[in-house]
């Protein structure tokens, strides 16, 4: 099994600040199977990028990922005040794991 | 547009069979090429997935919750469905049910809105 281990577990920043997760996978990932949810309070989980640095449809073009075999970065480069939430990467295909999350929140 | 809705008790006693449904609108289950998932949060903590089904009835499992996670569909009425069988208060979570990524082709899901269940006697 795949184990995703996000960092950090919580990033306080403001307003209009650049934010960068990472995502570390247990063993090599196929680029073509990690993707980023964000998590509102009180709401599903919404699809952000899937193949590691593909944008879904309607997202906003300030996330973007990145990363390839075992370290995969979303970044937001300027946080405006809906994304404000909770981020996971998963690992997709035969069987789903997600990281533990990353608590992005106002500082 | 492709909608799920969860249904099902919320409360259940321990040592009992969590069951739930999940309803389909908007896009047919036997017509697709998707895989068809169960997914929780307990509260406050994070994702797990409890496995997939595809409409032929061939699942895919989660190794840890193997044994007592049971996925069925129902093709004729556009639904699929969960048991969980010998709960204890460690399943307390909002349970979820979508039509999660599962192969390199996709690049969209969608999922309901969940539903909360909780496990006390």
């Amino acid at each position: 099994e795949i184990v995703l281990t996000q960092s950090p577990g919580t990033l306080s920043l403001s307003a209009g600040e650049r934010a960068t997760l990472s995502c570390r996978a247990s063993q090599s990932v196929g680029a073509s199977y990690l993707a980023w949810y964000q998590q509102r309070p009180g709401q599903a989980p919404r699809l952000l990028i899937y193949g590691a640095a593909n944008r879904v449809i309607g997202i906003p073009d300030r996330f973007s990922g990145s990363g390839s075999e075992t370290d995969f970065t979303l970044t937001i480069s300027r946080l405006e005040p809906e994304d404000f939430a909770v981020y996971y990467c998963q690992h997709y295909g035969s069987s789903i794991t997600f990281g533990q999350g990353t608590k992005v929140e106002f500082k | 547009q492709l909608q799920l809705r969860e249904s099902g008790p919320g409360l259940v006693k321990p040592s009992g069979t969590l069951s739930l449904t999940c309803t389909v609108s908007g896009g047919s289950i036997s017509g697709s090429t998707y895989y068809w998932g169960w997914f929780r949060q307990p509260p406050g903590k994070g994702l797990e997935w409890l496995g997939s089904i595809y409409h032929s009835g061939s699942t895919l499992d989660n190794p840890s919750l193997k044994t007592r996670v049971t996925i069925s569909v129902d093709t004729s009425k556009n639904q699929f469905s969960l048991s969980l069988t010998s709960v204890t208060a460690a399943d307390t979570a909002m349970y979820y049910c979508a039509r999660p990524l599962s192969s390199a082709y996709e690049y969209s899901d969608s999922w309901g809105q969940g539903t909360l269940v909780s496990v006390s006697s």
